[in-house]
């Protein structure tokens, strides 16, 4: 069965970086897309980009660039979302999700809370 | 702000049925036929409900219904049920640059 299994629970300082993985497993690594997605306490959802497994290229939304950077290690099927310049106001709970050609997540990790205070 | 809009509440007694929408534009949900909607209990990941405007995942009932019109998507649910009192969040493909939106979710209370 298709599982996403993501990291820990983070807690980090203003200023520092976080990264945070998403093992896939259960299908081909290489099939699908993977998003990062990112929900504050209380607050909606927010995208946040894509990787393309297979050849590693990538697509942020404009509020993260320059401080996004995904990848992917096609050897363990795992992916990364790794934020710096970390802000009080990135403390959310990131969600890696796999993505569908019609434009829609089918499968999501299970959440990983960053939370960022000094 | 989220770019789609969503009321942030809805309500409804078991048995019946509720509509929850979800207004973006013509640059997102009224160009495209690519609006999903998402389930999301408590503490939990959100759940896939409906794709692609009105096409339904294996294991979701069909309680769960959804559709579209110019730029607003709605999401129907009838015969209400207690385990459908959860935040549901609409989404839509938005292009190559923003490439997903989001609404702002609706907090379904079933009383």
């Amino acid at each position: 069965q298709v599982q996403l299994v993501q990291s820990g629970a983070e807690v980090k300082k203003p200023g520092a970086s976080v990264k945070v993985s998403c093992k896939a497993s259960g299908y081909t690594f290489t099939s699908y897309y993977m998003h990062w997605v990112r929900q504050a306490p209380g607050q909606g959802l927010e995208w946040m980009g894509i990787i393309n497994p297979t050849g590693g290229s990538t697509s942020y939304a404009q509020k993260f660039q320059g401080r996004v950077t995904m990848t992917r290690d096609t050897s363990t099927t795992t992916v990364y979302m790794e934020l710096s310049s970390l802000r009080s106001e990135d403390t959310a709970v990131y969600y890696c999700a796999r993505f569908w050609s019609g434009y829609f997540y089918d499968y999501w990790g299970q959440g990983t809370l960053v939370t960022v205070s000094s | 702000q989220s770019a789609l809009t969503q009321s942030p509440s809805a309500s409804g007694s078991p048995g019946q049925s509720v509509t929850i929408s979800c207004t973006g534009t013509s640059s997102d949900v009224g160009g495209y036929n690519y609006v999903s909607w998402y389930q999301q209990h408590p503490g939990k990941a959100p759940k896939l409900m409906i794709y692609e405007v009105s096409k339904r995942p294996s294991g979701v009932p069909d309680r769960f219904s959804g559709s579209k019109s110019g730029n607003t998507a709605s999401l129907t649910v009838s015969g209400l049920q207690a385990e459908d009192e959860a935040d549901y969040y609409c989404s839509s493909y938005a292009g190559s640059n923003n490439f997903v939106v989001f609404g702002g979710g609706t907090k379904l209370t079933v009383l």
